[in-house]
């Protein structure tokens, strides 16, 4: 079974330009997240869907951030522009389904630096 | 609100020595715990989970976590840990049902704790 796919892998960008990050889960994963992870902390969700609609989106920096999943499969997310404590690894996850009973499952995560 | 909190951020250890990677967390409703495990240049793995029923928890590489509700911890062991060990550990706790009467699974993440073990 195919595991969670993100690119690119790592991305190095200036401030205020603008960067986009692609994820596709496991096949048949109804819920997918985006997590930010700063040098030296755990891991923060920015953003849940179900399917392809929102269901957490509270601690996503919506001025900056916007985050999409057309089709209810693959997922992108966009920082425009970008600042440098955009610094991080974006990693994005699914699971079956919503629920803290369902596990869910990493990809490899894009490392953003922004100089 | 939930919060996790990883007190050691590196352990050091030799190999074949006991380990433990202690966990608290504080939350207004039930949770699920979650340990993690990311090895070098790989990606976040669960390690073990404790969801319900008995309050010890094993993967299948050794390790074990016990849920203690009254202390609110869920610390991690190993008797005898490999040199293969050496990864960053998370603890992340997941609410059961929100103030909604729902649950998302939303993690939450404690700090990380680097276990390094030494030949």
């Amino acid at each position: 079974e195919a595991g969670v796919a993100q690119s690119p892998r790592y991305k190095i960008i200036e401030k205020r330009q603008s960067v986009a990050f692609w994820c596709n889960p496991i096949s048949g994963h109804a819920t997918l997240y985006w997590y930010q992870q700063i040098l030296g902390q755990g891991p923060k969700l920015l953003i849940q869907f179900q399917n392809n609609g929102v269901v957490d989106d509270s601690q996503l920096p919506k001025d900056r951030f916007s985050a999409e999943r057309l089709k209810g499969v693959d997922s992108t997310l966009k920082i425009q522009p970008a600042k440098l404590e955009d610094s991080a690894v974006y990693l994005c996850a699914s699971s079956l389904a919503s629920g803290g009973v369902n596990e869910q499952f990493f990809g490899p995560g894009t490392r953003l630096t922004v100089l | 609100a939930q919060s996790v909190t990883q007190l050691d951020s590196q352990v050091p250890v030799f190999e074949e020595a006991p380990v433990e990677l202690r966990c608290n967390y504080s939350s207004s409703v039930s949770v699920y715990l979650f340990w993690y495990v990311q090895y070098p240049n790989q990606g976040l793995q669960l390690l073990l989970k404790y969801l319900s029923g008995s309050t010890l928890v094993e993967s299948i590489n050794g390790f074990e976590a016990e849920f203690n509700k009254s202390q609110t911890s869920f610390h991690l062991r190993k008797p005898s840990v490999h040199i293969s060990d050496t990864a960053e550990y998370f603890c992340a706790v997941s609410d059961r049902l929100n103030a909604g009467g729902t649950s998302y699974g939303k993690l939450t993440f404690g700090q990380g704790t680097i276990l390094t073990v030494h030949p």
